[in-house]
């Protein structure tokens, strides 16, 4: 059974500051990894997906990186912005890939 | 381009009452998804339908709950006989084809609240 864990749970950093969150799944037999973005009260945005093929895929200041083989992936966050303060969930498609495992997601407060 | 489109976005029953949730895909879309989230907890599938099929039900609870895709109109999640632990948001997600190959985009939203 894949189980997909987020690290760390909550995090809160000033403005300007480079981060990553971090994603570990246990089932590396993943067809791709997408990360998503959710704010309070609100929907889920994608951010990235990484094809299984693929080891990054960049997208402005974020950048999201794949280890298929130890079961890894990695959020980078450039020159965070109060902005992206959201709970940022990273997520795999199992069960023949209709049905997507999250992670318990990342808090992130970026402060002035 | 309208994305998926959930309504109501805020729902509130007593205990005992039935709950429907509605969701219509993004144009063109013939996947939908269900999720769940209840508070504290992360999102957790619940079934993945296509037109007039269920086609995994495996995160559905197997009593009060029944999901459906018509063939016209949206796709509807039933829940009879609510219970405070049926409080939680219901995401709708769709896709044009498997979520492997394709992202899934995902509506805002219900919140049930149950008294």
């Amino acid at each position: 059974k894949q189980e997909v864990t987020q690290i760390p749970a909550a995090l809160s950093v000033p403005e300007g500051e480079n981060l990553v969150l971090n994603c570990s799944f246990t089932d590396s037999a993943i067809y791709n990894l997408q990360w998503f973005r959710q704010d309070p009260g609100k929907g889920l945005t994608s951010l990235l997906l990484i094809q299984s093929s693929q080891r990054e895929q960049t997208s402005g200041r974020l950048n999201a990186s794949l280890d298929k083989s130890s079961g890894r992936s990695t959020l980078y966050i450039a020159a965070s912005q109060p902005g992206d303060s959201a709970t940022y969930l990273c997520a795999v498609p199992t069960g023949g890939g209709n049905k997507l495992t999250f992670g318990t997601g990342t808090q992130l407060k970026v402060e002035l | 381009n309208a994305g998926v489109m959930q309504n109501p976005r805020h729902l509130v029953r007593r205990r005992g009452q039935e709950a429907r949730l509605r969701c219509s895909p993004v144009k063109g879309h013939s996947h939908v998804y269900w999720y769940r989230q209840l508070p504290e907890e992360g999102l957790k599938f619940m079934v993945y339908l296509q037109k007039e099929n269920i086609i995994d039900e495996s995160g559905m609870p197997k009593e009060r709950f029944s999901a459906e895709f018509p063939k016209e109109g949206p796709s509807i999640l039933r829940i009879q006989q609510v219970v405070r632990g049926d409080s939680a948001a219901y995401f709708c997600a769709s896709s044009p084809e498997l979520a492997g190959k394709e992202t899934q985009y995902f509506g805002p939203g219900t919140r049930l609240l149950v008294l």
